[in-house]
């Protein structure tokens, strides 16, 4: 079975600084895929990143990045000068690699940022 | 493009009754599926379909029923509503081209049963 795991139920930080959002995963399968998604306080879905298990090459894309390391299961997300309008939960999920409709959700971090 | 279209947006049923969520595509996506969301946790995954009449069940299927008759359309059934169906839904449609693999999610159905 899949699971993922965010262990930062809330985070807080203030408007320029960076943050990282941390998720960790299991899975049996060997090729898979990878997203982090944002949910605003209006309750949409808005997809940010995807990633897939054979390229661990990380990028960079505007003000996000992000860090995947098969030896260590994990696949953070990193927020550089953050902005109030990135306030949102982020979800980390997982799913196979032939059914992005399969995926399973971690619960979910709440990112705050303060002006 | 609409892209995920789900409907109604809020509903109110009481514990018994029964109705049906409707989530239809305009992408021709091969893969639909319907997550629901409770407070404080992430999506989970009720049913999914691989294609027109191809259904299966995600990790929390108990009393809702889903059919795909066509590509567009994806409705969930909940049969006999209860307050523990008190939640968000998603319908999400994804495809899956090579090394692509893309979901996408509609605007959410907020669902109360009293």
């Amino acid at each position: 079975a899949q699971k993922v795991t965010q262990a930062q139920t809330e985070i807080s930080v203030v408007e320029k600084e960076d943050v990282t959002l941390d998720c960790v995963y299991e899975t049996r399968d060997t090729t898979y895929y990878l997203f982090w998604y944002k949910q605003p306080p209006s309750g949409e879905l808005v997809f940010l990143i995807r990633r897939n298990s054979f390229d661990e090459q990380n990028e960079i894309s505007g003000r996000y990045s992000w860090n995947f390391q098969k030896s260590t299961s994990s696949f953070n997300f990193t927020i550089t000068a953050s902005q109030v309008v990135d306030s949102a939960v982020y979800f980390c999920a997982l799913s196979e690699r032939t059914n992005a409709g399969k995926s399973t959700f971690g619960d979910g971090t709440t990112l705050t940022v303060k002006p | 493009n609409a892209g995920v279209t789900q409907t109604p947006k809020f509903q109110v049923l009481k514990t018994g009754q029964s109705m049906t969520l409707q989530c239809a595509q305009d992408m021709n996506h091969e893969y639909m599926s319907w997550y629901r969301q409770d407070p404080g946790m992430g999506l989970r995954l009720i049913h999914y379909s691989v294609g027109a009449g191809i259904t299966d069940q995600g990790e929390v299927p108990n009393g809702y029923n889903v059919s795909r008759s066509t590509t567009e359309d994806f409705p969930l059934r909940l049969l006999s509503a209860a307050p523990s169906q008190t939640s968000v839904y998603f319908c999400a449609s994804s495809y899956s081209l090579g090394a692509k693999n893309i979901q996408y999610f509609g605007a959410g159905t907020r669902l109360s049963v009293l």
